[in-house]
């Protein structure tokens, strides 16, 4: 059964940074294509951004709102995702969501890692 | 960005009775493999999203038949052949071809 289960929210100050992780069981964690994607209180879904699998480069994108602040890495021996978050904004307060991608969408999601960026 | 449109945005359901929600995309979702990349989920209340149907008709595991999706192009549908209980909460279309883009989600709630 593919489990993701994420931690590491919490409440931040504005300008101030925070580091998620994903730890990943059920499947084959090496091959996989991962994203983080992210819902504010009582809003609709957001795409943050994604990882590929190391066999097929490794690369990273990011959506317009965090590019530059945001960074996703995997640690394949830990079967493990990270999302370092710095320079957070109010607008970035939601439940993030690790998300394993599968045809061209996301197929497995955790139960989602609360992060709130208020003074 | 590709922006995906839902509706309606509301959608109050008879138990036993067909649902049917719409998605419209700002611009074809082909890709150049051929693949049409448009997703479909489900979120309870207080819940992680579920997918239930990838490339547009394709049921995920475990998805009960009465879901069903079709499409091409820029304009898709999901359907429920017969609403339960479990099958309100909020439906998202999302597509994969462009990047990821959600649409705004459709609430079902039985009557």
């Amino acid at each position: 059964e593919v489990q993701l289960v994420e931690s590491g929210g919490d409440l931040v100050k504005p300008g101030g940074s925070l580091r998620l992780s994903c730890a990943a069981s059920g499947f084959t964690f090496t091959n996989a294509w991962m994203s983080w994607v992210r819902q504010a209180p009582g809003k609709g879904l957001e795409w943050v951004g994604r990882i590929i699998s190391k066999t097929a480069g490794g690369t990273t994108d990011y959506a317009a709102p965090v590019k530059g602040r945001f960074t996703i890495s995997r640690d394949d021996s830990k079967n493990t995702l990270y999302l370092q978050m710095n320079s957070l904004k109010t607008e970035d307060t939601a439940v993030y969501y690790c998300t394993r991608d599968l045809d061209g969408g996301y197929a497995s999601w955790g139960q989602g890692t609360l992060v709130t960026v208020s003074s | 960005d590709v922006v995906m449109t839902q509706s309606p945005l509301s959608l109050p359901v008879t138990l036993g009775q067909p649902a049917s929600i719409s998605c419209r995309s700002s611009q074809s979702l082909v890709y150049s493999d051929g693949n049409t990349y448009l997703n479909w989920f489900h979120q309870r209340p207080g819940q992680s999203p579920r997918r239930l149907i990838y490339k547009v008709s394709n049921r995920d595991s475990g998805v009960p038949d009465r879901f069903s999706g079709s499409g091409s192009g820029t304009d898709f549908t999901l359907k429920i052949s017969r609403v339960e209980a479990e099958d309100v909460g909020v439906y998202y279309c999302m597509q994969g071809t462009h990047w990821f883009t959600f649409g705004g989600g459709t609430k079902v709630e039985i009557k």
